[in-house]
């Protein structure tokens, strides 16, 4: 079956503009979470979507925000990019519910780099 | 949060078991031990997860301390392709705060 796909691979934005990334998770799974890894901060908890709504958020800005649709597309966006934000963006998906005896599947990821 | 301390790097000759320590002193009494590992240019890929039981599948075990504090993942004969970084995360339930801290993860390289 098809992985968790991420779209664009790659993306080159400028300094204050806005990015959306996308993520579709794998047929049946309910949950997307997404994640920014950089050298420096190494994997970092962005947020977390279950059925259309976030159920968990990391320690970021109000700059990077998600949502959630009904097919479990998701789709996390960030505005007034700043040079910082330059990173691997990924996104991962389980078939989530109230139990935790999940797994996660990844998704290749998205390289953002603001310039 | 609750979050894990694993050693930075580990070694192993290829062909020989290896036990990669995670210490998580901090677990409550809901929180699943995972394991992902990733490697070069790719996504971290699951590995196995447990709650208090030992876990065995078809590419490694968990073992798991009996006061949940430390858990270990083993990898019964590294290959070459074992060889990434690998991170043990705890999972607890939403809006607790418990959501997946990565850490910096041990790197292991395989010796062939």
């Amino acid at each position: 079956k098809a992985g968790v796909t991420q779209t664009p691979r790659y993306l080159i934005k400028t300094r204050g503009q806005q990015v959306t990334l996308s993520c579709s998770p794998i047929s049946g799974h309910r949950s997307v979470s997404w994640y920014q890894q950089t050298p420096g901060q190494g994997l970092q908890f962005l947020f977390e979507y279950f059925s259309e709504t976030q159920r968990n958020k990391g320690n970021f800005p109000g700059r990077f925000s998600g949502r959630q649709f009904s097919n479990s597309r998701s789709e996390m966006n960030v505005s007034t990019l700043e040079l910082g934000d330059s990173a691997l963006y990924l996104c991962a998906s389980s078939l989530g519910g109230q139990g935790l005896g999940y797994g996660y599947t990844f998704g290749s990821g998205t390289r953002l780099t603001v310039v | 949060d609750a979050k894990t301390t694993q050693p930075n790097s580990m070694e192993s000759n290829e062909e020989e078991p290896v036990h990669l320590p995670c210490n998580h002193s901090t677990i409550s009494g809901t929180d699943y031990i995972h394991w992902y590992r990733q490697l070069p240019s790719q996504g971290p890929e699951y590995v196995i997860h447990g709650l208090t039981s030992n876990v065995n599948n078809r590419m490694a075990s968990l073992a798991i301390a009996e006061d949940r504090k430390s858990s270990t993942l083993i990898l019964h004969r590294a290959t070459l392709r074992d060889a990434a970084v690998y991170y043990c995360i705890l999972r607890g339930e939403p809006n607790t705060g418990n959501q997946f801290y990565f850490g910096t993860g041990t790197s292991l390289t395989v010796i062939p």
